[in-house]
C-alpha cells in the first residue's frame, strides 16, 4: 500500500477562493512531484521538488504554487480557484536513484 | 516538441495476451515506464527500461528499441482486473516523467 497520502480526496469550491491540496509520505523520499490530469487524458507535470526548499515549475503552466518546508510535506496552493481548474492533481514521490514514482490517490478538485 | 503516441484503446478476452505500443519523440531519454491506472485512481508503477530489450516481472513484460523510440508492454494470461488504462511515460532529464495520453484496456470474459 502507497504511503502517500492526499487531502481531500474530492472538494467542490466556489470561483475566487484560495485553497490548499495537501500531500504527505512517509517514505522520506527526497523527490516529490505534481501531476494534473484530465478525465481520460494523460499526466502533465506542473511542479516538482528536489528536496527541501527547492521547488521547480513543470512543463504544464499553471497558476499554482508550492513549498517543500519539511521532506514529507508537499503542499499546492491556489489562489484563486477559476473553472479552469477543474481536474484530478495527483501527488507522487520517490526516491533518488528508483526510477518507479509513488503515486497518491489524487484529489479531485470541481470548480463552480 | 515531445509527444508520446500510443493507442486509446484496446479490447482483449480473458487468457488472452496483448501487446500495447508506445512510441514518442522527446528531446532527452534516459527509459521508458509503463503506469497502471484503475478508474482514475492512483497510477501504480508497472515496469522501466532504459536499456534495449525484454524486460519481464511476472505476467507484464515490456521491450524498448531505443534505435526505433518504440516500446511495449506485453500482458500474458489476461485476467478481468487487468482492465485499467495503462500509460507509457518517458524518464527525462532530472527524472521527470513524460506520459502518453493512456490506452484503456477492456478484458471480456
Amino acid at each position: 500500500e502507497a504511503d502517500i497520502y492526499q487531502t481531500p480526496r474530492y472538494l467542490v469550491i466556489g470561483t475566487g477562493k484560495k485553497i490548499t491540496l495537501e500531500c504527505s509520505q512517509t517514505m522520506g523520499h527526497d523527490k516529490m512531484y505534481w501531476y494534473q490530469q484530465d478525465p481520460g487524458m494523460e499526466l502533465h507535470l506542473i511542479h516538482y521538488s528536489y528536496g527541501v526548499n527547492s521547488t521547480e515549475k513543470g512543463d504544464l503552466s499553471s497558476e499554482s504554487t508550492v513549498s517543500r518546508i519539511r521532506t514529507e510535506h508537499f503542499p499546492l496552493t491556489l489562489e484563486s480557484a477559476r473553472p479552469s481548474h477543474t481536474s484530478q492533481y495527483l501527488c507522487a514521490s520517490r526516491l533518488d536513484g528508483d526510477y518507479g514514482y509513488t503515486f497518491g490517490s489524487g484529489t479531485r478538485l470541481t470548480v463552480v | 516538441g515531445q509527444s508520446l503516441e500510443q493507442p486509446s484503446e484496446v479490447t482483449a478476452v480473458e487468457g488472452a495476451i496483448v501487446q500495447i505500443n508506445c512510441t514518442y519523440q522527446t528531446s532527452g531519454f534516459y527509459g521508458l515506464s509503463w503506469y497502471q491506472q484503475h478508474d482514475g485512481g492512483a497510477p501504480t508503477f508497472l515496469s522501466y527500461n532504459a536499456l534495449d530489450g525484454l524486460e519481464e516481472t511476472g505476467r507484464f513484460s515490456s521491450f524498448l528499441s531505443r534505435s526505433d523510440s518504440y516500446g511495449y508492454l506485453l500482458l500474458q494470461e489476461l485476467q478481468m482486473k487487468d482492465s485499467a488504462s495503462y500509460f507509457c511515460a518517458v524518464r527525462s532529464q532530472g527524472g521527470k516523467l513524460i506520459f502518453g495520453q493512456g490506452t484503456e484496456l477492456s478484458v471480456k470474459p
